[in-house]
């Protein structure tokens, strides 16, 4: 199965401090996601990325965040001031390009917000 | 606003047995359905797919049927191991739809 990557598999940090999650999608997939799960809910979706730019974004995803291909490698997701409630898993996935593709997930990255 | 349901939260099922798993959804512009099974510390992994223009999608021990006018889908393993373990979730797209809407997963235990 293909294999996306995500740096650090866990981070913590000071509420008020930027975080960026890092994430190496599969070299032909072309969209790309982040999802989030905090602890005990379920995952919800932040935004959809594709040719150099967010497609959807949903309301969880407000001017805190921003996401970037800067090397047409990575994929990052950061986040500006952390909240406490900012403490979850976040997934990034991937897919080629049909919208019913499948969309492989990484491993995903615990963010812990102090 | 809950499009995605999986009204159980957890399921335990002797081993060899059928696991059922369900999902409700209330969007009728959903169009495409992934079941994807989750371990404890690793990201969700793609299982079976179905889309709305067919009721049945069968992928080894795992089938799943999808009831478009009830809007009602459910997964079946059989027969089950105790690999099978894991928390299951539901997600729906809908046509040409950028993301999925995840339901909040059923967390299945297979007995040995």
């Amino acid at each position: 199965e293909p294999e996306v990557t995500q740096t650090p598999s866990h981070q913590v940090t000071q509420m008020g401090q930027e975080v960026i999650l890092r994430c190496v999608p599969i070299s032909n997939h072309l969209y790309f996601y982040w999802y989030r799960q905090i602890l005990g809910q379920k995952v919800e979706f932040l935004v959809s990325f594709y040719n150099n730019e967010i497609s959807e974004k949903s309301e969880i995803f407000d001017d805190q965040f921003s996401v970037e291909r800067p090397d047409g490698s990575n994929f990052t997701l950061k986040i500006r001031s952390t909240k406490l409630e900012d403490s979850a898993m976040y997934f990034c996935a991937a897919r080629r390009a049909a919208s019913t593709d499948t969309q492989y997930f990484g491993p995903g990255t615990r963010l812990t917000v102090l | 606003d809950q499009q995605v349901k999986q009204n159980s939260p957890s399921l335990s099922v002797q081993e060899g047995r059928i696991s059922i798993l369900n999902c409700d959804y209330t969007n009728s512009m959903f169009d495409y359905f992934l079941w994807y099974k989750k371990y404890p510390a690793e990201g969700p992994t793609f299982l079976i797919s179905i889309s709305s223009i067919k009721d049945k999608n069968e992928d080894g021990r795992f089938t799943v049927f999808l009831n478009k006018s009830a809007k009602h889908l459910s997964l079946h393993i059989v027969p089950s191991q105790p690999g099978d373990s894991a928390v299951y979730f539901c997600a729906a797209s809908e046509i040409d739809g950028q993301n999925f809407v995840f339901g909040p997963g059923t967390r299945l235990s297979v007995l040995p």
